[in-house]
């Protein structure tokens, strides 16, 4: 049974960094991609970007300028910095498994439990 | 990229179904069939219920179904039960760099 935990800082000021991290217990690490997704308060789902195993990132555009996604060596775990934060950047920031039947990681069928962050000065 | 459009709410008494929209446009819904819907109760995370249009994971009811037609994803609760009440998010694949696109979310309540 794969389990995704995350942790990470969840009180920051504006223009500070933000970064968390999730690890993978169980299951394959090599055969997925690793999502980091957010959800503001109230508001819906957003998909921030992705890694693979060997380090192959893809970020949604509108974020791509602050936002980078990297493995942690030797680990099942990846970690997410959002650069520049400000308060519209305050949610519950989600890592999942992303899945796919032919090929492209297309769903995710795996979630953590969650990571709130505030950004407050 | 813009969000994919749900209706805000929808609601059912038990038994009964309810149909969930999902409009997106040629650059997603409309080319790939990789759309894929999610229930979220309040405080907690995400459950992948349909995934690439119509399949069912492991473990989730039949009473859960999907389908697509042009640019619009829909998921049908048939028998609904009190359980089902929750938040429903659709999703997309969207090509270019793997992009995913969520849907705005529609809350469904049993009465």
């Amino acid at each position: 049974q794969v389990q995704l935990q995350q942790w990470g800082a969840g009180l920051l000021k504006p223009s500070e960094t933000l970064s968390l991290t999730c690890a993978v217990y169980g299951g394959s690490f090599s055969d997925y991609y690793w999502s980091w997704i957010r959800q503001s308060p109230g508001k819906g789902l957003e998909w921030i970007g992705e890694i693979n195993h060997s380090g192959s990132t893809n970020y949604n555009p509108s974020l791509k300028s602050r936002v980078t996604i990297s493995l942690v060596t030797s680990k099942n775990q990846v970690s997410l910095k959002l650069s520049s934060v400000t308060a519209a950047d305050t949610a519950v920031y989600y890592c999942a498994r992303v899945s796919g039947s032919s090929g492209q990681p297309c769903y995710m069928d795996v979630w953590g439990k969650g990571t709130t962050v505030t950004v407050s000065s | 990229q813009s969000a994919l459009t749900q209706p805000p709410s929808a609601s059912g008494s038990p038994g009964q179904s309810v149909t969930i929209s999902c409009t997106g446009t040629i650059s997603d819904i409309g080319d790939y069939n990789y759309v894929s819907w999610y229930q979220q109760h309040p405080a907690k995370a995400p459950k992948l219920m349909i995934y690439d249009v119509s399949k069912r994971p492991s473990g989730v009811p039949d009473r859960f179904s999907g389908s697509k037609s042009g640019n619009t994803a829909s998921l049908t609760v048939s028998g609904l039960q009190a359980e089902d009440e929750a938040d429903y998010f659709c999703t997309s694949y969207a090509g270019n760099n793997n992009l995913k696109v969520f849907g705005t979310g529609t809350k469904v309540t049993v009465l």
